[in-house]
């Protein structure tokens, strides 16, 4: 069965610095995709991020890259520059062969000024 | 563009009662929409995928009498959760997929749902 874990359950960084939030996934397809989301107090999901599990390049949004690691099943944020306004949850999330998405526990993130 | 609205965004209701949660692609047509319901400090976790024209697809442990899916059109899909009770007070999400090659589902709001 395909499962995603999110072994930081908080993590402080400084704002403009750079910071990792930690992904592994498991999953025995060959097929699937990995998003993150982030979920502000307000509660809403707000798509971030996708890469496609076999897409050579990692995938790039502003200042979010997806550090993607096939071979270790690893699938991690990395936000630079941090700004305030990154304060949130962040859900690491895979999508199974029945387009259905498998969410992580969430990592909260708080960006001191 | 992949806008999606929920309505409402908060309901209080008493026991016993039903509410209906409406969830709409704004710009585009979704042929898919999913529920998830949050706990606090939690997770989501899927509760059904609604497909449209036919009958949601629940997720094992949801019940179907209780939590009722309707998705009539390409861009509506609604949730009633029938004879509510204070253990259904969670926070409900609905998302939908472009349908594009990366399936990315786009979420709404958010309903804060309260039963007292």
């Amino acid at each position: 069965a395909q499962k995603i874990t999110q072994t930081q359950p908080g993590m402080f960084v400084q704002e403009k610095e750079a910071v990792t939030l930690d992904c592994t996934y498991d999953t025995s397809d060959q097929s699937y995709g990995l998003f993150w989301y982030k979920q502000p107090s307000s509660g809403e999901m707000i798509f971030l991020i996708y890469q496609g599990s076999y897409d050579e390049q990692n995938a790039t949004e502003g200042r979010y890259s997806l550090n993607f690691q096939k071979a270790r099943k690893s699938a991690n944020l990395v936000i630079s520059a941090s700004q305030l306004g990154d304060s949130a949850m962040y859900f690491c999330a895979m999508e199974d062969s029945s387009y259905k998405l498998i969410f992580g526990s969430g990592t909260r993130l708080l960006v001191r000024p | 563009g992949a806008v999606v609205s929920q309505h409402p965004s908060r309901v209080i209701c008493k026991s016993g009662t039903s509410v209906k949660i409406e969830c709409r692609s704004l710009d585009f047509q979704a042929t898919t929409m999913f529920w998830y319901r949050q706990f606090p400090k939690q997770s989501l976790m899927l509760m059904a995928t609604s497909n449209e024209g036919s009958k949601a697809t629940y997720e094992q442990g949801v019940e179907k009498d209780k939590f009722l899916i309707n998705h009539a059109s390409l861009t509506l899909s609604t949730l009633t959760v029938t004879s509510a009770h204070p253990e259904d007070s969670s926070f409900y999400i609905c998302s939908a997929s472009l349908g594009d090659s990366t399936d990315t589902q786009y979420f709404g709001p958010g309903t804060r749902l309260t039963v007292l």
